[in-house]
C-alpha cells in the first residue's frame, strides 16, 4: 500500500542552522508529492510540490527533489527563523485520489 | 483565494450528546470534501470523502452511523458526531478541493477544530 515516513521530531535547530527533515515514500506508480507546514493554532497550508520524477519543489527558502530512485523527498532549508518553527507533513497523492500524509516533524527554532 | 472555514474552532461538549462541525469553502465551489482527525503528535487521517449531493464514502474503520457526514451545497459540509465520547475527543480537520481536473491533488485546509468529551 501507499505510506509516508518521515523522521521523528522534535528536531531543535539555533537560527540560521541548515535544516533537512527526511521523508520517504511507499507507492504504486510516480504519486505526486507534497509539503505541507501547519502553525501553532492554524490549518495545513501547501509548502511546495513535486509531480513527478527529479521534479524539485521550492517555496520560501525551502526545496525538496523527487527522488524515484530512493523514494524520497527530503526537506531542506539553508537558513531557518525562528518564523519556521511548525510541524512539517510530508505527503503523497496516490492513484486513488487521497492524500496520505506521514506522522509530522515538529520544527522549533530557538534565537 | 481558496479559503476553508471551520466553525467552531474548539468545542467541550458532554459524553452522550452530538455536535456538529462546519467545513466551509469560502471563495470557491467545492464539489469534493474531505474529513481528517488528528491525534497529538500524529498524522492526519482520513475519515470521509463528501461529495456534494450524494453520500459520503468513509474509510475503513470509521463508523458512518457515529460521524455523519452532510455536503449539502458546493461550499458547506458539516461532520456530526453523534453520541460523543471522551475517545471521540480529537482535532477535526476539513479540507476542500478546487473543482475541475486539472490539478485533482490541489486540497485547502480549514484551522481544524478542537473536540473535548468530557
Amino acid at each position: 500500500g501507499n505510506s509516508v515516513t518521515q523522521m521523528e521530531g522534535p528536531v531543535t535547530l539555533s537560527e540560521e542552522a541548515f535544516l533537512t527533515i527526511n521523508c520517504t515514500y511507499t507507492a504504486t506508480g510516480y504519486p505526486s508529492l507534497f509539503w505541507y507546514v501547519q502553525y501553532p493554532g492554524e490549518g495545513l497550508q501547501l509548502l511546495l510540490k513535486a509531480t513527478k520524477a527529479d521534479d524539485k519543489g521550492s517555496n520560501k527558502g525551502f526545496e525538496a527533489t523527487y527522488r524515484k530512485e530512493t523514494t524520497s523527498f527530503h526537506l531542506e532549508k539553508g537558513s531557518v527563523q525562528v518564523s519556521d518553527s511548525a510541524v512539517y507533513f510530508c505527503a503523497l497523492y496516490n492513484q486513488g485520489g487521497k492524500l496520505i500524509f506521514g506522522q509530522g516533524t515538529e520544527l522549533s527554532v530557538k534565537p | 483565494g481558496a479559503v476553508v472555514s471551520q466553525h467552531p474552532s474548539w468545542v467541550i461538549c458532554k459524553s452522550g450528546t452530538s455536535v456538529k462541525i462546519e467545513c466551509r469553502s469560502l471563495d470557491f465551489q467545492a464539489t469534493t470534501m474531505f474529513w481528517y482527525r488528528q491525534f497529538p503528535k500524529q498524522s492526519l487521517m482520513l475519515m470521509a470523502t463528501s461529495n456534494e449531493g450524494s453520500k459520503a464514502t468513509y474509510e475503513q474503520g470509521v463508523e458512518k452511523d457515529k460521524f455523519l457526514i452532510n455536503h449539502a451545497s458546493l461550499t458547506l459540509s458539516t461532520l456530526t458526531v453523534t453520541s460523543a465520547h471522551p475517545e471521540d475527543s480529537s482535532f477535526y480537520i476539513c479540507s476542500a478541493r478546487l473543482p475541475g481536473l486539472a490539478v485533482p491533488y490541489e486540497q485547502y485546509f480549514g484551522p481544524g477544530t478542537r473536540l473535548t468529551v468530557t
